[in-house]
C-alpha cells in the first residue's frame, strides 16, 4: 500500500513569491498526479509526470523517482493561485484494467494580495 | 474541452434511502472510476470499470454499492441503503490508456440525514 506524504500542510504566501510543494511516497510508481481543488469544488488535473519535468505557464512540476518525491512549483504567485493542490500516485503494479490513483492530504495554498 | 459530467450537483436523503449518482465519462475513454471525499479528509479511491466489469474495488465499496455503465455513456453509481457515514463529495473520473487524460468530475456531494 502506498502512502502518499506532502508538505507542507497549510502555506500562506505574498502575492509574486515563488511557491514549492512536496510530495513523497513510499512504494514505487508508474506515474504521478498533481491536481488543484478550490474550496467545496471540483479537482482539476495539472500534470501527470513520470519522470524529469513539466512546465505550464508560471506551474512546474518535477519529479525524482529514486528518491520518491516530486515537487510542484508556483513562480509569480497570484492570489487566483489560492487552493489545495494535491499529489496522487498511479502503483507499478497497476495499469491493464485500472489506472486508481492513491491521494495525499493535499496541501492548502493561500496567497496575499 | 472535454469534461466529465457529474448529476445532481447536491443530493440529500434520508438514510435507508437508495440514491443514484450519475456520471457522462469523456466519450473516447476507457477507464471509469468512482472516488469518495469525506468532509475534511482525502480523497479515496472506490471503485475502477473496465471493459464493463469492475476492474478492482477498495474495502469502502461493500455489498451497498453497486456501478452501472447501462448505455454505453452513463455510469453510476447506486448507495442501496445509505448511512449517515456515506455523506461525502463523490467524484466520477475517466481515463484513455496509461492514466492519460485523467478527467474529474466536478462531485456530487451527497448529505444523508
Amino acid at each position: 500500500k502506498n502512502e502518499v506524504e506532502q508538505s507542507p500542510q497549510n502555506l500562506t504566501a505574498q502575492e509574486g513569491e515563488f511557491i514549492t510543494i512536496n510530495c513523497s511516497y513510499s512504494v514505487g510508481i508508474s506515474a504521478l498526479h498533481w491536481l488543484q481543488q478550490h474550496p467545496g469544488g471540483g479537482i482539476v488535473s495539472l500534470f501527470m509526470l513520470s519522470s524529469g519535468k513539466k512546465k505550464h505557464g508560471r506551474l512546474i512540476a518535477t519529479i525524482n523517482i529514486q528518491e520518491k518525491h516530486s515537487s510542484l512549483h508556483i513562480t509569480a504567485s497570484h492570489p487566483r493561485d489560492s487552493a489545495v493542490y494535491i499529489c496522487a500516485v498511479r502503483g507499478m503494479n497497476s495499469g491493464g484494467s485500472n489506472y486508481k490513483l492513491t491521494f495525499g492530504k493535499g496541501t492548502l495554498l493561500t496567497v496575499n494580495p | 474541452e472535454p469534461e466529465v459530467t457529474q448529476t445532481p450537483s447536491h443530493q440529500v436523503t434520508q438514510m435507508g434511502q437508495e440514491v443514484i449518482l450519475r456520471c457522462v465519462p469523456i466519450s473516447n475513454h476507457l477507464y471509469f472510476y468512482w472516488y469518495r471525499q469525506i468532509l475534511g479528509q482525502k480523497v479515496e479511491f472506490l471503485v475502477s470499470f473496465y471493459n464493463n466489469e469492475i476492474s478492482e474495488k477498495s474495502e469502502i465499496f461493500d455489498d451497498q454499492f453497486s456501478v452501472e455503465r447501462p448505455d454505453g455513456s452513463n455510469f453510476t453509481l447506486k448507495i442501496r441503503s445509505t448511512k449517515l457515514e456515506d455523506s461525502a463529495m463523490y467524484f466520477c473520473a475517466s481515463s484513455g490508456s496509461g492514466s492519460n487524460g485523467y478527467t474529474f468530475g466536478s462531485g456530487t456531494r451527497l448529505t444523508v440525514v
